[in-house]
């Protein structure tokens, strides 16, 4: 079956500590993105990649760092330098057709949930 | 500045009860409107696109519709099984594929 897998599905995170969420497709999508759910707050945009070896910073990309070697892999850390990491991490993917036109829907995982102890 | 403003935050009905939840959004371009259902502690689960004014997608109970600056979700004669959050979202011109989320419509429907 082809979707998206993310893992782990909870994760706990020591003070000081960098942790890393995986993120993997298998649905030859070009296009991978990464976005953070707080209650009571849509969905915001951490970083997001259209092709290998490139990604780009979202809307509260500080405190975060990603990597795309591959297509069908964009994994998250979540440094030391994140102050408030609690939340609900959600990974996403969908098909680049170009600037002019759009990104097709965008198929999510079921999610990270990362707590700070 | 683009922004979606989902409404209602909560939404409660009866079995069979028919209702609509409201996303408006304000986009410089638009290239597309997506709607999702979220159960709790799941990812977004995709519904519809829509593209253009006057558009309609159909899925069973429920029925997506977009104008210039809104979109309605109808729900017909819906289901316990229909409860979750419905999250709005939009493409905006040159934003390459990213989404702007609304903050989704908590929708509870008693047997």
């Amino acid at each position: 079956d082809g979707g998206i897998t993310q893992s782990p599905k909870y994760l706990f995170r020591k003070e000081g500590q960098n942790v890393t969420l995986s993120c993997e497709q298998n649905l030859n999508h070009d296009a991978m993105y990464w976005y953070r759910q707080d209650p009571g707050q849509g969905l915001r945009l951490i970083y997001y990649s259209q092709i290998v070896n490139d990604f780009q910073k979202g809307d509260i990309a500080e405190g975060y760092s990603v990597s795309r070697e591959k297509k069908e892999s964009f994994p998250l850390t979540v440094t030391s330098a994140q102050k408030n990491p609690t939340a609900f991490y959600l990974c996403a993917s969908s098909i680049r057709r170009g600037r002019d036109v759009g990104n097709t829907e965008a198929f999510f995982g079921q999610g990270t949930r990362l707590t700070v102890v | 500045e683009d922004q979606v403003t989902q409404s209602p935050e909560a939404l409660r009905l009866q079995e069979g009860e028919s209702s609509s939840l409201n996303c408006s959004y304000t986009v410089s371009g638009l290239r597309g409107l997506f709607w999702y259902r979220q159960d709790p502690g799941k990812g977004p689960e995709f519904l519809f696109t829509l593209y253009s004014a006057g558009e309609e997608k159909e899925k069973e109970r429920l029925k997506a519709t977009l104008t210039k600056k809104e979109s309605f979700l109808h729900i017909t004669a819906p289901k316990p099984e229909d409860s979750a959050t419905y999250l709005c979202a939009v493409q905006a011109e040159g934003s390459q594929g990213n989404l702007i989320f609304g903050k989704g419509t908590k929708l509870s429907v008693k047997p």
